[in-house]
């Protein structure tokens, strides 16, 4: 059935390596979203996408980088430039214009 | 800058009471609210969407309502169940930016007791 499957639902980053998170949908939606949630709060929004080759900076992008070669897939890497990666990381899509957003299970990411 | 405020932080209740959550934010011009209910560890679920020109939506024990002009949504839960406990999160999308972004609040963690 239709929906928005991250992976993995856990990941363990060393200092100075890279990682990449999984977020794809079959939901066909034009839109994709990735979002930050820590202990407590609320969630914010690190890069989305309307459009296939096409993304934009959310409010906290410094650190992360994001690719959208395919309608279906928004991968996101955490780099090493990221100091404080720890947290829940939000996948979500939506159709374009006046529509609710659709969110996968997240993935928790940890610092070994 | 739009900011979005959920009180109370954390909540606790009898089961069978009925509950309001509140959420406000500091700038009318929005498209849309959406209310999310969240399970620990697990991604958001869609509850509500409220459009812009709407004053409340309802699914079944759920009644959302919202006043633009003064900033403001209440998310209504009658006769609450054990099950409904979980953290609801309330977001706006501002009319001012593109690509459906929503604001979040940061939630009230609801617990009903059997």
């Amino acid at each position: 059935d239709g929906g928005i499957t991250q992976s993995p639902k856990y990941l363990f980053r060393k200092e100075g390596q890279n990682v990449t998170l999984s977020c794809e949908q079959n939901l066909n939606h034009d839109a994709m979203y990735w979002y930050r949630q820590d202990p407590g709060q609320g969630l914010r929004l690190i890069y989305y996408s309307q459009i296939v080759n096409d993304f934009q900076k959310g409010d906290i992008a410094e650190g992360y980088s994001v690719s959208r070669e395919k309608k279906e897939s928004f991968p996101l890497t955490v780099t090493s430039a990221q100091k404080n990666p720890t947290a829940f990381y939000l996948c979500a899509s939506s159709d374009l214009g006046n529509q609710p957003q659709h969110f996968g299970d997240g993935t928790r990411l940890s610092i070994l | 800058k739009q900011e979005v405020t959920q009180i109370p932080a954390a909540l606790s209740v009898p089961e069978g009471e009925n509950l309001v959550l509140n959420c406000s934010f500091t700038d009318s011009a929005i498209y849309n609210l959406q209310w999310f209910r969240q399970d620990p560890g697990k991604g958001l679920t869609s509850l509500l969407l409220i459009q812009s020109s709407q004053r409340e939506q309802t699914s079944g024990r759920l009644n959302a309502s919202l006043d633009k002009s003064s900033g403001r949504s209440t998310l209504y839960i009658a006769a609450s169940q054990p099950g409904d406990s979980a953290t609801y999160l309330c977001a706006v999308r501002p009319q001012e930016t593109s690509g459906s972004r929503l604001t979040f609040g940061e939630g009230t963690q609801l617990t009903v007791n059997p």
